[in-house]
């Protein structure tokens, strides 16, 4: 089937503005991930989604950042008043369960680039 | 605090020769251990995974690695690369906690660049 999709593949924006990033997980994968790569670093955590379950948002690095998801489904990052260190490319991956040993599948990412 | 640590940030070889890329982490109970590989241009997959049992995994394409649990390690390893290899390379570590929450963590990132 299908592999995990992000739009759009490539997002400019200005300083203070708003972006919305959007993933649509593998069909029937219950868990959904949003991590974020910056150059020359790994892949830092942002929230995860689980089913039902309140998401784990551990990982947002502030108040400007939020994520959805929608029927269990499609998920939208969104980051308010962008800032400069907000470029990055931000990857999002689903698992079929909720399972520690669980291979993520990873989207192909969006790339932010903040001006 | 739960680390992994990938030493190399990039790893430049000739073409048929063996590498390592190494990886460490942060000593913990219960771990599971994944290798994933980002090819230029494209996202991140799948390399292998140790989950339980013989401590050595292999890949299709004849990447392998070994945990080794007194040491904390989890280093991959090819005896011969090609140019295909060419790729970004990142170990990840479920840290499984007693009450069986868990954290995946990623390392840096080893860049392998194979060379003619």
């Amino acid at each position: 089937g299908a592999g995990v999709s992000q739009s759009p593949s490539n997002k400019v924006t200005e300083k203070g503005k708003d972006v919305e990033l959007r993933c649509d997980p593998i069909s029937g994968h219950t868990a959904l991930y949003w991590y974020r790569q910056s150059l020359g670093q790994g892949l830092e955590f942002l929230i995860y989604f689980q089913g039902n379950s309140a998401p784990d948002k551990s990982g947002l690095p502030s108040d400007r950042f939020s994520a959805e998801r929608t029927g269990g489904s499609v998920s939208t990052l969104t980051i308010q008043r962008t800032q400069q260190e907000d470029s990055a490319v931000y990857l999002c991956a689903s698992s079929l369960k909720d399972r520690a040993a669980d291979t993520q599948y990873f989207g192909p990412g969006t790339r932010l680039t903040v001006l | 605090a739960q680390s992994v640590t990938q030493l190399d940030s990039q790893v430049p070889v000739f073409e048929e020769a063996p590498v390592e890329l190494r990886c460490n982490y942060s000593s913990s109970v219960s771990v599971y251990l994944f290798w994933y590989v980002q090819y230029p241009n494209q996202g991140l997959q799948l390399l292998l995974k140790y989950l339980s049992g013989s401590t050595l995994v292999e890949s299709i394409n004849g990447f392998e690695a070994e945990f080794n649990k007194s040491q904390t390690s989890f280093h991959l390893r090819k005896p011969s690369v090609h140019i295909s290899d060419t790729a970004e390379y990142f170990c990840a570590v479920t840290f499984v906690g007693r009450d069986s929450s868990y954290k995946l963590i990623f390392g840096s990132g080893t860049r392998l660049l194979v060379r003619p």
